[in-house]
């Protein structure tokens, strides 16, 4: 298995910009979930889907932040404008239903200048 | 709100010298706890479940242990290559989120 893909690996981008990251989750896998890490707060849950749909994104920062799941394969997670603070790894994570265990993929290294 | 804390943050040991990991958690109504192993530049990877006070679990050098209120990562004779951040988590509630730790950064020295 390919395990979770994500892209881009690493990302640079100015203030202001629109930044979107990618995830594949592991076929056959019904939950996502997006995580961010920090060396100030560690990782942290954004939001999760179940069966394409949000469950809950409390962790979302703001409004800035969005994230979609418009197939069983596929996830986006939008942030516009981003601002330096956004700077952080983004992790994709996915878990089969009925199983807590969740596989991280290799994560974004996402810095806004 | 559900808490975890793991102690020591870093933790420096020669190679074969025995110790633990702690993890103590504040949560209502413990449904899993999780450990994790990060390597630099790589997203974590799942080492361990446990479910209930009293259960174990090893996996070479590495043993979990689970209590009321904390878990221990034992690693027994640890190797350069057991070097990187152990992470813990927490699931509660009746739903699937996960609550992490900081992590103990690990470096074994030969």
């Amino acid at each position: 298995d390919a395990g979770v893909i994500q892209s881009p690996r690493h990302e640079v981008t100015e203030m202001g910009q629109e930044v979107t990251l990618r995830c594949k989750p592991i076929s056959g896998h019904n939950s996502l979930f997006w995580y961010r890490q920090t060396m100030m707060r560690g990782l942290e849950l954004l939001i999760y889907f179940n069966n394409n749909v949000p469950i809950d994104d409390s962790g979302m920062p703001e409004d800035r932040f969005s994230a979609k799941m418009p197939n069983a394969s596929f996830s986006t997670l939008k942030i516009q404008p981003s601002e330096p603070r956004d700077s952080a790894v983004y992790f994709c994570a996915s878990s089969e239903t009925g199983q807590e265990t969740q596989y991280f993929g290799p994560g974004t290294r996402l810095l806004v200048l | 709100e559900d808490q975890v804390t793991q102690s020591p943050e870093a933790l420096r040991l020669q190679e074969g010298e025995s110790s633990s990991l702690n993890c103590s958690y504040t949560v209502s109504g413990l449904r899993g706890l999780f450990w994790y192993r990060q390597d630099p530049g790589k997203g974590p990877e799942f080492l361990f479940t446990l479910y209930s006070a009293g259960e174990e679990k090893e996996k070479e050098r590495l043993k979990a242990t689970l209590t009321k209120k904390e878990s221990f990562l034992h690693i027994t004779a640890p190797k350069p290559e057991d070097s990187a951040t152990y992470l813990c988590a927490v699931l509660t509630g009746a739903n699937s989120k996960l609550t992490f730790g900081k992590g103990i950064t690990l470096s074994v020295r030969p």
